[in-house]
């Protein structure tokens, strides 16, 4: 069945280094990938997504490329900030599916000052 | 953004009893709501998905008369434990999707049976 898989945590950066969260995924035909934030005490907020091949996703200077050949939607960000930790997680949901959303297991980032 | 709110953010209760859990959606009409279950250091695990005036369809493996869920209306959709039990204690996530295709997600319920 389909399934997503992100690199284990805790990551643990201190500010403006650059960030890297791996994801990679199986799945049958053109799924569309995202990468959803949930900060402490809060819901999940969709970061950013991508619905098919070599589309880049990309928000509050967080990016991720979709690529087929490596089924990865690796997370990236130049510079990060305290304010960005929190957990991220990776998800795919099928073309033509009703919305249900398979998620990784979530990737805890913790920025120190 | 579009908002979704969970009640109660928090609750403990006694083995045997039931819990009802309730999602709303605060600024848009969610022609469909979703259920998850978190456990501690995983992933979301879909629970069920429910369309507005119709039954709720379950995952595989999720029983549905303990899990009763009720879609009454476009910006409610309920959860109901019934006779919980402790290993049903975890972190309930809804999440809702109006006409476009981005799920809004609740700040979640966690329940502690006892």
């Amino acid at each position: 069945g389909d399934s997503v898989t992100q690199m284990e945590g805790p990551v643990t950066l201190s500010e403006e280094a650059f960030l890297t969260i791996n994801c990679t995924y199986t799945a049958t035909g053109y799924p569309s990938l995202f990468w959803y934030v949930q900060y402490p005490g809060e819901g999940l907020q969709l970061l950013l997504k991508a619905t098919k091949a070599d589309d880049k996703g990309s928000n509050k200077g967080f990016e991720a490329t979709y690529r087929k050949e490596t089924t990865s939607f690796h997370l990236e960000k130049g510079s990060v900030q305290v304010s960005d930790s929190a957990v991220y997680f990776c998800a795919l949901t099928r073309s033509g599916n009703t919305g249900k959303l398979i998620f990784g297991q979530g990737t805890t980032l913790q920025v120190k000052p | 953004g579009a908002v979704v709110s969970q009640h109660p953010s928090r609750v403990i209760c006694k083995s045997g009893t039931s819990v009802k859990i309730e999602c709303r959606s605060l600024d848009f009409q969610a022609t469909t709501m979703f259920w998850y279950r978190q456990f501690p250091k995983q992933s979301l695990m879909l629970m069920a998905t429910s369309n507005e005036g119709s039954k709720a369809t379950y995952e595989q493996g999720v029983e549905k008369d303990k899990f009763l869920i009720n879609h009454a209306s476009l910006t409610l959709s309920t959860l109901t434990v019934t006779s919980a039990h402790p290993e049903d204690s975890s972190f309930y996530i809804c999440s809702a999707r109006g006409s476009q295709e981005t799920q809004y997600f609740g700040p979640g319920t966690r329940l502690l049976v006892l």
